[in-house]
C-alpha cells in the first residue's frame, strides 16, 4: 500500500489560511469516507484534528476544517496562529483493511 | 482521563525479538479497538496493526506481517505488540492509539500514547 501523497511542506502568515492536499486512489481516500487529519509538534505524540473526512473532535477548535473530492482529500486552517506550526498527517482507510497515512506536511507559520 | 502508556522499547539486534506493551486507563478498554502506529526518526507515520476489542479479529501492514502479532488482554487493560525477527528498518518510535468508536474497528485514532523507541542495531 503506497503512501498517500501530501506536499513536503506550506506556510503562511499568521491570521491566513492555508489547505493541504492528500491524494490517494479509488482504493482508499476515493472509495470510502474514513480520512482523518492528524497534527504532530515536535517530540510529541500526535493528535486527531479531523475525522470522518470533515469532523471535528471536541475540543479541535474550528479554524480547522476537512473536505474531499474524487481521490483528494483537504485540510483547511483559517486564521493561522504560531501554535499550529507542526507536521501534518493526512489517513485513509483502505480496500485491503488496513490504514494508509500520508507521508506529511511541514506548516510553518512565517 | 485517557491514558495510554507504552513500555518494553530498547536496542535489539537484528532477527532478535521484543515484544511492546501499552497499558491503558481512563475508559473501558475492552470496548474499543486498538492499534500500533510506528514512526522512524525523523520520517513519517506508518500504521502497524489494529485489533478489534473483543479481539476476534486483527489486521497487519504488509512490512510486518507473519513477523508481528497484535494481542491484547482485556482483564489487565493491557495491549501488545509481539515483534519477531526484527529488521534494522524496524527501528522506529511505536504507539499505541485507541479506535475512536467502540466495537470494531473505523481507523479512526482518536488518543495516542507518548510512544516508546525500538532501536534494532547491530
Amino acid at each position: 500500500q503506497s503512501a498517500l501523497t501530501q506536499p513536503a511542506s506550506v506556510s503562511g502568515s499568521p491570521g491566513q489560511s492555508i489547505t493541504i492536499s492528500c491524494t490517494g486512489t479509488s482504493g482508499d481516500v476515493g472509495g470510502y469516507n474514513y480520512v482523518s487529519w492528524y497534527q504532530q509538534h515536535p517530540g510529541k505524540a500526535p493528535k486527531l484534528m479531523i475525522y470522518y473526512v470533515s469532523d471535528r473532535p471536541s475540543g479541535v477548535s474550528n479554524r480547522f476544517s476537512g473536505s474531499k473530492s474524487g481521490n483528494t482529500a483537504s485540510l483547511t486552517i483559517s486564521g493561522l496562529q504560531a501554535e499550529d506550526e507542526a507536521d501534518y498527517y493526512c489517513s485513509s482507510y483502505t480496500s485491503s483493511t488496513t490504514l494508509v497515512f500520508g507521508g506529511g506536511t511541514k506548516l510553518t507559520v512565517l | 482521563q485517557v491514558q495510554l502508556v507504552e513500555s518494553g522499547g530498547g536496542v535489539v539486534q537484528p532477527g532478535r525479538s521484543l515484544r511492546l506493551s501499552c497499558a491503558a486507563s481512563g475508559f473501558t478498554f475492552s470496548n474499543f479497538g486498538m492499534h500500533w502506529v510506528r514512526q522512524a526518526p525523523g520520517k513519517g507515520l506508518e500504521w502497524v496493526a489494529a485489533m478489534w476489542s473483543d479481539g476476534s479479529n486483527n489486521y497487519y501492514a504488509v512490512s510486518v506481517k507473519g513477523r508481528f502479532t497484535i494481542s491484547r488482554d482485556n482483564s489487565k487493560n493491557t495491549l501488545y505488540l509481539q515483534m519477531n525477527s526484527l529488521r534494522a528498518e524496524d527501528t522506529a518510535v511505536y504507539f499505541c492509539a485507541r479506535d475512536r468508536r467502540g466495537g470494531d474497528l473505523k481507523f479512526q485514532l482518536d488518543y495516542w500514547g507518548q510512544g516508546t523507541l525500538v532501536t534494532v542495531y547491530s
